[in-house]
């Protein structure tokens, strides 16, 4: 298994406060990922990053921040938590694997976050 | 508008029986495509992939089939084992795998 942890795995918050997530990885793996799963939708990208202090924006970003100031440390910050982010948050990573392609995203086991 | 389509919420199949899971795409630049198994309150694991310039990929069990005219792919599951009850995520890439887009996933229970 790939060495990614998330934490915390549970967190329960009320509606404008400020969260932090953490992701973490042994694997010193380049790219790094995060998704929210949500009914109905799968898994969405929320932000990503192509090395330390290089991020960009997915498909979900808004009301959403990263940074990576670490390879192996990605966090999400959630400025003003609302309801519509309660979801459960995966990390991901990946590394490319020549000129162009890259291997398989692993993923991590995942944060449940409750905004009430 | 979802890129990435998978129109069957959920799946029953006896166990020794084939399972098809079903995946559409709408974006004829995807050019990498994978499949995910994921158990409750896990993170997903990959299963297997497939590229635009094949039509199958195999691994075992699970085999993933790829018809790039019809914009549509696959996963044969065979034979079916309770263990693969699980919900199943088709993902999509037009960058080589760099980012990918996922279909909003297939519960299948494989019923002993």
């Amino acid at each position: 298994d790939a060495g990614i942890t998330q934490s915390p795995r549970h967190k329960v918050t009320e509606t404008g406060t400020p969260v932090t997530l953490r992701c973490h990885q042994t694997e010193n793996h380049r790219y790094m990922y995060w998704y929210r799963q949500d009914p109905g939708h799968g898994l969405r990208l929320i932000h990503y990053s192509y090395g330390v202090k290089d991020t960009d924006k997915g498909e979900v970003s808004d009301g959403y921040s990263v940074s990576r100031s670490k390879t192996e440390d990605f966090l999400l910050t959630l400025e003003s938590a609302t309801s519509s982010q309660t979801s459960v948050y995966f990390c991901a990573i990946s590394e490319r694997t020549g000129d162009s392609g890259y291997n398989e995203q692993f993923f991590g086991p995942g944060t449940r976050l409750t905004v009430l | 508008d979802q890129q990435v389509k998978q129109n069957s919420p959920s799946l029953s199949v006896q166990e020794g029986r084939i399972s098809i899971l079903n995946c559409d795409y709408t974006n004829s630049m995807f050019d990498y495509f994978l499949w995910y198994k994921k158990y409750p309150a896990e993170g997903p694991t990959f299963l297997i992939s497939i590229s635009s310039i094949k039509d199958k990929n195999e691994d075992g069990r699970f085999t993933v089939f790829l018809n790039k005219s019809a914009k549509h792919l696959s996963l044969h599951i065979v034979p079916s084992q309770p263990g693969d009850s699980a919900v199943y995520f088709c993902a999509a890439s037009d960058n080589y795998g760099q980012n990918f887009v996922f279909g909003p996933g297939t519960r299948l229970s494989v019923l002993p």
